[in-house]
């Protein structure tokens, strides 16, 4: 069996301070994991991916990860947020089938 | 490139009603997987098709089916629509083959269908 939890539902930064999504994955065997963003009315885009090779994984935008196994978390940060990052973000775990977080909504404030 | 593309964008039915969706994947891929999201939560799983045969199903009803044709496109049907099926409806597609776990998905921008 496989799930995630994504621990905010809701993180509002102001521009040009850190940014961290939480989400803590369940897996029965090694997973894949995933973060994606919507922005309103839009399809999915692909943030970044963890396929178990280096643990600390860079994405689009500045964005990046950390597979950490012990914590079995993968959350995402960025060092400085960006008026255009303000979006729902989706983190996912993958065996078989994708198994898509709640989302976490981030507001970015002037 | 393009990318994923899906037609319609916006559907309006009425209970009891049929609905098609389309889905054309990105060129060189094999796999399509369709996703409902709900207004306010993440997309579920509904189906994944790789060279034209059924891979995945998720925890839909039979109302709910697909097909992938030879050129690798899809089609959503959903059977005596519902209220509750009211959503955005997106498509993914990906290589296929290898380990599902490291078969990258790319989303289309969904078709939103509401039912009335």
């Amino acid at each position: 069996a496989q799930s995630v939890t994504q621990l905010d539902s809701h993180v509002s930064v102001s521009e040009g301070t850190p940014v961290l999504l939480r989400c803590n994955y369940s897996s029965s065997y090694s997973p894949s994991l995933f973060w994606y963003v919507q922005h309103p009315n839009k399809g999915l885009q692909l943030l970044l991916k963890y396929t178990s090779a280096a643990t600390l994984v860079k994405g689009i935008n500045g964005f990046e990860a950390e597979f950490k196994k012990s914590e079995t978390s993968f959350h995402l940060t960025k060092p400085s947020a960006h008026m255009s990052d303000a979006a729902e973000y989706f983190c996912v775990v993958r065996n078989n089938d994708m198994r898509f977080g709640a989302g976490t909504r981030l507001t970015v404030k002037p | 490139d393009a990318g994923v593309t899906q037609s319609p964008t916006h559907l309006i039915k009425t209970r009891g009603q049929h609905v098609t969706l389309r889905c054309s994947p990105i060129s060189g891929h094999k796999s399509v997987s369709w996703y409902q999201q709900v207004l306010g939560q993440g997309p579920q799983f509904i189906f994944q098709y790789y060279e034209k045969e059924e891979r995945g199903r998720g925890n839909f009803p039979d109302r709910f089916s697909a097909r992938q044709f030879p050129n690798y496109s899809s089609e959503l049907n959903v059977n005596a629509l519902l209220l509750g099926d009211s959503a955005l409806y997106l498509c993914a597609s990906s290589l296929g083959g290898g380990s599902p776990r490291t078969d990258t998905q790319y989303f289309g921008p969904g078709t939103r269908l509401t039912v009335l």
